[in-house]
């Protein structure tokens, strides 16, 4: 099973809410990412969790908050986001942040986030 | 210079047809390579690994040419449902030893009846 989910599927915000994306895998994988993808555009690199520790961290507004509360789980807080920020956030697992072969990543389906 | 680069595409093509995609990454020190496929509002899904000794995988076929630091794609037969959007991803180092995935900018494909 090589499946990673992510709920919601939309949410709908604005710009003083508080809210959070969540992430699961059961594959035994040891790494978690969060990524941030614009329409026609390819996924940006947000976050790495690697053994449940924040590892990357690409120079992320504080207003997204990430959160490892155990190997199968990732969640990313929002809050005070802005419309630029809309776009469909992707969470990915592989077995490893080693970059091998072998350390393929695993996409959810992401969620589709509108700020208004 | 991007860390990846890829055929701007569009590519349009009719069913049956051989299609190819290249693609050049900077890095030298990346170790491992993918191509994957997305389709519109979908996620990425992994199509291929990508090794020295190039692969295949039925109609699909990808070569690697590090002395070029060059990755390719060669789909064979295209099929409507080989539409999507393909985009070549690379690891690199990003800081100490952690890796990163780097995405190029990705090539869309159509494939016409």
């Amino acid at each position: 099973d090589t499946e990673v989910t992510q709920t919601p599927k939309h949410l709908v915000m604005g710009m003083t809410n508080k809210k959070s994306l969540k992430c699961e895998q059961h594959m035994g994988h040891r790494a978690m990412y969060w990524y941030k993808q614009k329409a026609k555009k390819p996924p940006e690199l947000m976050f790495v969790y690697s053994y449940e520790k924040l590892s990357i961290n690409e120079s992320v507004p504080s207003r997204f908050s990430p959160e490892c509360p155990n190997s199968s789980l990732l969640n990313l807080h929002l809050h005070a986001l802005q419309p630029e920020d809309s776009a469909l956030y992707l969470c990915a697992s592989s077995q490893s942040a080693q970059g091998a072969s072998s350390d393929t990543q695993y996409f959810g389906p992401g969620t589709r986030l509108t700020v208004l | 210079r991007k860390e990846v680069e890829q055929d701007p595409g569009p590519f349009n093509v009719p069913e049956g047809a051989t299609v190819a995609f290249n693609c050049t990454y900077s890095n030298s020190a990346s170790q491992s390579f993918f191509w994957y496929r997305q389709d519109c509002r979908k996620e990425p899904k992994l199509l291929m690994s990508v090794y020295s000794s190039g692969n295949e995988d039925g109609r699909f076929t990808a070569q690697l040419n590090r002395a070029s630091q060059y990755i390719s794609l060669l789909i064979r037969d295209s099929k409507l449902s080989d539409s999507a959007t393909y985009l070549c991803v690379v690891n690199i180092i990003s800081s100490g030893s952690a890796r990163q995935l780097t995405f190029g900018s990705g090539t869309q494909l159509t494939v016409l009846p």
